[in-house]
């Protein structure tokens, strides 16, 4: 079975524009974790969706992220107004089940230049 | 809140080599559990090991081990025989189980060197 994908791999955007990142979890996973990987930050946990549970949004670092997850399975994350220090890699990953830890599989991330 | 802490940025070792990575963590919580992770240029992250907090066993898999010692909070990584291969970054983490998000350690380069 195919792996986690993310999509698009490079995004590279102008200030101010608004961006989708989208993340296709392995099938029959129902937790799905969004992570952004940067230079000055490192890894960072941003939001983490379980089931029909309402998603735990605690890591989004301002009010133009957010994330949905349609159908149990893709979920889109949209940065609106980028701005430079939302250059990061953004990274996806999907498990069995959340709480109760289960290994997590991460997506190749998608590299977001924002000029 | 969990911390993480990698003070090695980069290591180098020889190929067929023994090279440790070192971590400590901090946490409030008794129950966690602690992970070492690979990423290649690729950018896939890739589970290496982890660890319960719970097991006083150390964790092994083939050609990587870890030393726990709980009461230092400190989870080192040792790989043997070193590969080209493992050249990448590697990354210590936790999560408690009270809470499945993984706190990342700033991680190390390493280098492996024919």
């Amino acid at each position: 079975g195919a792996g986690v994908s993310q999509s698009p791999s490079n995004k590279v955007t102008e200030k101010g524009k608004d961006v989708e990142l989208r993340c296709d979890p392995i099938s029959g996973h129902t937790a799905l974790y969004w992570y952004r990987q940067s230079l000055g930050q490192g890894l960072e946990f941003l939001i983490y969706f379980q089931g029909n549970s309402a998603p735990d949004k605690s890591g989004l670092p301002s009010d133009r992220f957010s994330a949905e997850r349609t159908g149990g399975s893709v979920s889109t994350l949209t940065i609106q107004r980028t701005q430079q220090e939302d250059s990061a890699v953004y990274l996806c990953a999907s498990s069995l089940a959340g709480g109760d830890w289960s290994e997590q599989f991460f997506g190749p991330g998608t590299r977001l230049t924002v000029l | 809140a969990q911390t993480v802490t990698q003070s090695q940025p980069e290591m180098s070792v020889q190929e067929a080599e023994t090279v440790t990575l070192s971590c400590t963590y901090d946490t409030s919580e008794n129950n966690y559990y602690l992970f070492w992770y690979k990423q290649p240029p690729s950018r896939q992250m890739i589970l290496v090991i982890r660890q319960e907090a719970y097991k006083q066993q150390n964790a092994t898999e083939n050609r990587f081990s870890v030393n726990f010692q709980k009461a230092a909070k400190s989870f080192s990584l040792k790989i043997s025989d070193s590969q080209l291969g493992d050249t990448a970054m590697y990354f210590c983490a936790s999560t408690e189980v009270s809470n499945y998000k993984l706190t990342f350690g700033k991680g190390t380069l390493l280098t492996v060197n024919p």
